[in-house]
């Protein structure tokens, strides 16, 4: 079965880090750019960082960068987002997803929340 | 970049058809998009690629009655025969080289 098994969303103070974990099975992943959208409390689905297949280019929204960090592990499968500077208006459910058209997946989603 | 405008909302009855828009900005009318539906509570699923030329492909599972068109720098989707299951938020997303963008989402109400 395809699949993205998402880790790591909790509680966290502002200022503070997190590391967002992806596991992928039942596809190639080391052929497919991989993508993290997140989605805030009653809002809608927001771009935040892509990186290629082999992890030698990465891309971030302006709203992140700086603080966020996209990379993978291809021996192991597995898709990361290391998040530091952490502020309120980061809280928000974050998705990883293989965005490739018939063959896009998401994961399940993990809750970040930023408070004191 | 593109922007990506659609509705905030729609609504339709039981068993008629809908038709959603998503624009794209100016300068971008080649531009591929994607819908992706989403349940509440739960992640967005694909639905399907539309092109500019009108072709779309349609993700696996997803029902007969979702179908794509285009007009210029619109993007369609269009569900028939509306069941209450289609009650969802619909996202269209875009892509160019270094950057992914998404619409703003339109709810959908089914009456």
């Amino acid at each position: 079965e395809v699949q993205l098994l998402q880790s790591g969303g909790t509680l966290v103070q502002p200022g503070g880090s997190l590391r967002l974990s992806c596991a992928a099975s039942g596809f190639t992943f080391n052929i497919y750019s991989m993508t993290w959208v997140r989605q805030g409390p009653g809002k809608g689905l927001e771009w935040v960082s892509s990186i290629t297949d082999t992890g030698a280019h990465t891309y971030y929204a302006d709203s992140v960068k700086g603080r966020f960090t996209i990379f993978r592990d291809n021996s192991e499968n597995t898709l990361y987002l290391q998040m530091n500077s952490l502020r309120a208006d980061d809280t928000a459910l974050y998705y990883c997803a293989k965005l490739e058209g018939a063959s896009t997946v998401w994961g399940q989603g993990t809750l970040v929340s930023v408070s004191s | 970049q593109p922007v990506l405008t659609q509705s905030s909302s729609a609504s339709a009855s039981l068993g008629s058809s809908v038709k959603l828009s998503c624009t794209l900005s100016s300068g971008h009318i080649t531009y591929i998009i994607a819908w992706h539906q989403q349940q509440s509570g739960k992640a967005p699923r694909f639905l399907m690629k539309v092109e500019r030329s009108g072709s779309y492909s349609k993700g696996s599972g997803v029902p007969d009655r979702f179908s794509g068109s285009s007009s210029g720098t619109d993007r369609y989707l269009t569900i028939s025969n509306l069941q209450s299951e289609d009650e969802a938020d619909y996202y269209c997303e875009t892509w160019d080289s270094d950057n992914r963008v998404f619409g703003g989402g339109t709810k959908l109400t089914v009456l």
